[in-house]
């Protein structure tokens, strides 16, 4: 069955800090992956999104994630956090037909 | 360009009353998803629609939830004899077009209230 694991339920990281949001996911195929960010009161934003070729995939508000096949993940990464970055993200894979499945989100705090 | 619009932000309903939440895609957008988020949890794949077309229901409970997308205006999830459990954010996404696209726009939710 298709699933997607985000171990971390909440981060807290400084400012300035490295950030690194784990996900692991479950998928019969070749899977299309995707990142998104949720700010409080608000819909989804796509961050970034792999479908094949380059491992390493960049994204927007300076994030990138990398798909590790053997590992079945997709980790993001940001190398400097900024106190705008505090959000909600969701990791997600599919599509299984017509569905795309979602963790349950790594709520990020940012710390001054 | 607008993005994708829903309506109203949040809903309270009492048990057993009808809920209606409104979705509008973007421009040019023919493709509309639901999602549930239920407390603690990531959101849930319910339904995915084209114009007049309901392409996949899977994810929908069998009662008393019904969605649509007509030719002329939003999609519509409806929630009959609403109950407590069905308190939750719904989401609507939509996309140019399914197949390779994938690329989903998602609006801010409708946060529906069941007292």
């Amino acid at each position: 069955a298709q699933s997607v694991t985000q171990p971390d339920i909440h981060i807290t990281v400084s400012e300035g800090a490295s950030l690194e949001l784990r996900c692991n996911y479950s998928y019969g195929a070749t899977p299309y992956l995707f990142w998104y960010v949720q700010s409080p009161g608000q819909g989804l934003q796509l961050l970034l999104k792999y479908f094949s070729g380059d491992t390493l995939v960049q994204g927007i508000k300076g994030f990138e994630a990398e798909f590790k096949r053997s590992q079945s993940s997709f980790n993001l990464r940001k190398p400097s956090v900024h106190w705008s970055d505090a959000a909600e993200y969701f990791c997600a894979v599919g599509p299984t037909g017509n569905q795309f499945y979602f963790g349950t989100g790594t709520s990020l705090t940012v710390i001054p | 360009n607008a993005g994708v619009m829903q309506n109203p932000r949040h809903l309270v309903r009492r048990r057993g009353q009808e809920a209606r939440l409104r979705c509008s895609p973007m421009k040019g957008h023919s493709h509309v998803y639901w999602y549930r988020q239920l407390p603690e949890e990531g959101l849930k794949f319910m339904v995915y629609l084209q114009k007049e077309n309901i392409i996949d229901e899977s994810g929908m409970p069998k009662e008393r939830f019904s969605a649509e997308f007509p030719k002329e205006g939003p999609s519509i999830l409806r929630i009959q004899q609403v109950v407590r459990g069905d308190s939750a954010a719904y989401f609507c996404a939509s996309s140019p077009k399914g197949g390779s696209s994938y690329e989903q726009y998602f609006g801010p939710g409708t946060r529906l209230t069941v007292t």
